[in-house]
């Protein structure tokens, strides 16, 4: 059965770094093709692609927050990671990470909510 | 980036009616490998994100066969062949085809 669920500080002020874990079990990053991803949702609004990390350590990042953004993994402790610096009210928002693997999204966490708030 | 349009942006229907949702892109969403990567998810209230289609046709894994999925290039299409009361929610296109992956701006299907 594969399950995500993410975690986060809940709130943290502006010009932080947010730091977000997705953990994760019923598969692994070390599986060929096997890549999770962090996508975004501020309250009633659409949703936003930030980062994909793959199997083999590949990473892309959505070009619009690059340079705020690093992902990461642990293979042997099923987690991947996201950091978001320097961040600001724009970036309350609950972060679901979701599993890519034969396509983006068959499997995602229950979100987590990160409030930026001074 | 790829622009997805979505219409309508509210659905009104009633239980049993078949309903359409409009998704057309900036870009042909035919990748170079031959795969178009336009993908459906149904976002419940209070809850994530599911997916329902994938590579524009096809259905996901425990998805009721009454959703389907059409369209190639830049228009897609997702029907529902007889609106069940657990179908209610906003509906995403997504496409992965062109880097990063947009989703469009959500198709909220309420009850009538």
């Amino acid at each position: 059965q594969v399950t995500l669920k993410e975690s986060g500080p809940g709130i943290l002020q502006p010009s932080q770094t947010l730091s977000l874990t997705c953990t994760f079990s019923g598969f692994s990053l070390s599986t060929y093709g096997m890549g999770v991803g962090w996508i975004r949702q501020p309250s009633g609004k659409g949703l936003e692609w930030l980062a994909n990390i793959w199997w083999d350590d590949d990473k892309y990042y959505n070009p619009s927050l690059k340079n705020r953004l690093t992902i990461s993994k642990d293979t042997s402790n099923n987690q991947a990671f996201l950091k978001i610096t320097n961040v600001d009210t724009a970036d309350t928002a609950t972060y679901y990470c979701a599993r890519n693997y034969g396509g983006y999204g068959a499997y995602w966490g229950q979100g987590t909510l990160v409030t930026v708030s001074s | 980036d790829v622009v997805l349009t979505q219409t309508p942006s509210i659905l009104s229907a009633t239980i049993g009616q078949s309903v359409s949702i409009s998704c057309r892109s900036s870009q042909s969403l035919l990748d170079s490998d031959g795969n178009t990567y336009l993908y459906w998810f149904l976002q419940r209230p209070g809850q994530s994100p599911q997916r329902l289609i994938y590579l524009v046709s096809n259905l996901g894994s425990g998805v009721p066969n009454r959703f389907s999925g059409s369209g190639s290039g830049t228009d897609f299409t997702l029907k529902i062949s007889g609106v069940e009361a657990e179908d209610l929610g906003v509906y995403y296109c997504m496409q992965a085809t062109h880097a990063p992956p947009t989703f469009g701006g959500g198709t909220k299907l309420e009850l009538k």
